[in-house]
């Protein structure tokens, strides 16, 4: 079994679409996350939630929407998609967020293509 | 969460040990050293954390200096499927999550 699971793995879209990004852990962990990587390899969080909560949230444009309906899943939607989106993003859970037990485990990726 | 310091690339004989290390000359007290790796696009893997002792598991073996200012990964036999961009990070653990991969280093083992 996977232990984190994204869908989809590509993703093609125009420009101004909006579309959604769902994650899954079957690990039992408390807190998700979500990394944007981009053409640069440069990985960067961009949410983080614990037990549904939003804990982290990075500077991200408020067209990107994180929700976690419960804490084995971290879905994210993004609205009127422009061609800076493209990116390949990530995935993560941890046990929880606590000391020493921040070890995360990552999907394996949706690699997003703004056109 | 202290930034990091890793040289870009290195290269390592196919069976020999790859040493990879990391400066984090400002980390503080609380924050432990942890280690990914991210194989051609696959999403980062957990490779080992440690907070002031050496650690070891069946992946690798850190070591951490006495001032906690630096840290060396070492892979003990290098196999082609450990070329990969290793990362650094330093971060405190209640701060779960809230740091940044930075640039790491891209390992290429060679036969």
């Amino acid at each position: 079994d996977t232990a984190v699971s994204q869908t989809p793995k590509y993703l093609v879209t125009q420009m101004g679409n909006d579309k959604s990004i769902k994650c899954e852990q079957n690990l039992g962990h408390d807190t998700m996350y979500w990394y944007k990587q981009d053409s640069k390899k440069f990985l960067k969080i961009m949410f983080s939630y614990n037990n549904k909560e939003l804990i982290i949230n990075e500077t991200v444009p408020n067209r990107f929407s994180p929700k976690s309906p419960d804490k084995a899943h971290l879905n994210l939607h993004i609205n009127s998609l422009e061609l800076g989106d493209s990116a390949v993003y990530f995935c993560a859970s941890s046990q929880r967020a606590g000391p020493s037990t921040d070890t995360q485990y990552f999907g394996p990726g949706t690699r997003l293509t703004v056109l | 969460d202290a930034k990091t310091t890793q040289p870009t690339s290195m290269d390592c004989a196919e069976g020999r040990a790859a040493n990879l290390p990391c400066n984090h000359s400002t980390i503080s007290g609380n924050e432990y050293v942890y280690w990914y790796r991210q194989i051609h696009s696959q999403g980062p893997q957990y490779i080992i954390h440690g907070l002031k002792n050496n650690e070891t598991n069946e992946m690798a073996s850190l070591i951490i200096t006495e001032d906690r200012k630096s840290s060396t990964l070492i892979l003990p036999h290098a196999t082609l499927r450990d070329t990969a961009v290793y990362y650094c990070i330093v971060r405190v653990g209640t701060n779960a999550g809230k740091s940044t991969f930075g640039d790491g280093t891209t390992l290429t083992v060679k036969p």
